[in-house]
């Protein structure tokens, strides 16, 4: 069965500084997709960033990229010059291709910037 | 003009109740879903549609019945409500292998 672990309940970065949020997966299916949200305060689901499990590089937005490391099943969110409109929870979801093609979500982790 | 639209936002009802939720995408996806979101934050699927038919139904209680009158739309009917059906419930639209998939903004539902 598909799993998604967030070890980090909360985060505390100094504006500026970049942030890595860990994102740990487990699945049997061998193509999948993994996907981070931003939900702030206001509660709205943004849909940040994606990559494929056969995707050769790691996928980037912006401010935002995926350390992506198969073989150690891990999708860290990197977000370089964190910025003060950061703070929010993010969640990293996995959705296997095979199967039932639900987005099945990690715990969540509450990022704070501080100014 | 939002891609994934769901009414009401916020819902306050007293329990025993029934009660509707609807969403509409204007994304041309194939597929839709519901998700609940619990206190503590966790998000769950409950039901996913492709093409008007069901897909997915994770182990929801029966009082819980999706409609999808069309690809654009999929509705959630909450009949006898309970305490425990408090929850923030999103709607979400993609494609069915795509790699983007959009939440609508969330409703907000209270039972009292």
């Amino acid at each position: 069965a598909q799993k998604i672990t967030q070890t980090q309940p909360g985060m505390f970065v100094q504006e500026k500084e970049a942030v890595t949020l860990d994102c740990t997966y487990d699945t049997s299916d061998p193509s999948y997709g993994l996907f981070w949200y931003k939900q702030p305060s206001s509660g709205e689901m943004i849909f940040l960033i994606y990559q494929g499990s056969y995707d050769q590089q790691n996928a980037t937005e912006g401010r935002y990229s995926l350390n992506f490391q198969k073989a150690r099943k891990s999708a860290n969110l990197v977000i370089s010059a964190s910025q003060l409109g950061d703070s929010a929870m993010y969640f990293c979801a996995m959705r296997e291709v095979q199967g039932a093609q639900k987005l099945v979500f990690g715990q969540g982790t509450r990022l704070t910037i501080n100014p | 003009d939002t891609a994934v639209s769901q009414t009401p936002k916020y819902l306050v009802t007293q329990m025993g109740n029934d009660k509707s939720i609807k969403c509409e995408q204007n994304l041309g996806h194939d597929t839709m879903y519901w998700y609940k979101q619990d206190s503590k934050k966790f998000l769950k699927i409950m039901f996913s549609y492709n093409n008007k038919e069901l897909i997915i139904n994770e182990t929801v209680p029966n009082r819980f019945s999706p409609k999808s009158p069309d690809k654009a739309h999929l509705n959630l009917h909450i009949n006898s409500l309970e305490l425990g059906d408090s929850a923030v419930y999103f709607c979400a639209s993609s494609q069915l292998d795509g790699n983007t998939i959009y939440f609508g903004e969330g409703s907000w539902l209270t039972v009292v």
